[in-house]
């Protein structure tokens, strides 16, 4: 089964929003809520910022957020600050076969 | 804090067997599922595998043949094994704590690079 599939840069300015998709199949992001987020400084562990497609673990800024619509699911960053700039992974669920898919990344660059 | 480290090999030798090992600390590794999580140079994320502290699993389809996935009470930690490695096994390789029911990955390591080498 094909990875899910994320934009492979966004950018934005600081101060302004960024959604990075990411987009699956009805076989995983489409029929499951449990789509999840993570932040990655490269050298350092991943970070879970989002998880179940909405919420925020605590101590996650709420200028993240999650959405989810059809086979696509999103992350929205508001309010860009210069250490918001990372690599994001989105991840889904993909039934007891597969269990987990993972999104290629996306690299952020605050400008 | 929950902290996890990976140590192993940085590199080993095409066909031999990838051993790598996750200590826990911060946390007791029992009541918890723990996993392997990797990524090749330039590519995304795959999962390797899932551990409960009790010993069952779960791994890819496409490595199940391959892995072997173990757990360590006493010491707090757990391990991984991957036998007739190739240089597509070249990756980063990553150890996790992980909630099955949500599939969600709260706690990470910071991830060892194995490089497989002729």
């Amino acid at each position: 089964q094909s990875a899910l599939t994320q934009p492979a840069s966004v950018s934005g300015s600081p101060g302004q929003s960024i959604t990075i998709s990411c987009t699956g199949t009805s076989s995983d992001v489409g029929s499951y809520d449990l789509v999840s987020w993570y932040q990655h400084h490269p050298g350092k562990a991943p970070k879970l910022i989002i998880y179940e497609v909405t919420k925020r673990p605590s101590g996650v800024s709420n200028r993240f957020s999650g959405s989810k619509s059809g086979n696509t699911a999103s992350l929205t960053i508001s309010g860009l600050q210069a250490e918001d700039e990372s690599d994001y992974y989105c991840c889904s669920y993909a039934g007891s076969n597969i269990y987990v898919l993972f999104g290629g990344g996306t690299k952020l660059t605050v400008l | 804090q929950v902290q996890l480290q990976e140590s192993g090999p940085g590199l080993v030798k095409v066909s031999e067997t990838l051993s790598l090992t996750c200590t826990v600390s911060g946390t007791s590794i029992k009541s918890y599922y723990w996993t392997w999580i990797r990524q090749p140079p330039g590519k995304g994320l795959e999962w390797i595998a899932y551990i409960y502290y009790s010993g069952s699993t779960k791994s890819n389809p496409s490595l199940r043949s391959r892995v072997t996935i173990s757990v360590d009470t006493s010491n707090n930690h757990f391990s991984l094994k991957l036998n007739s490695v190739a240089a597509a096994d070249t990756a980063v390789y990553y150890c996790a704590r992980v909630d099955v029911n949500t599939v969600t990955y709260d706690f990470w390591g910071q991830g060892t690079l194995v490089t497989v080498s002729s």
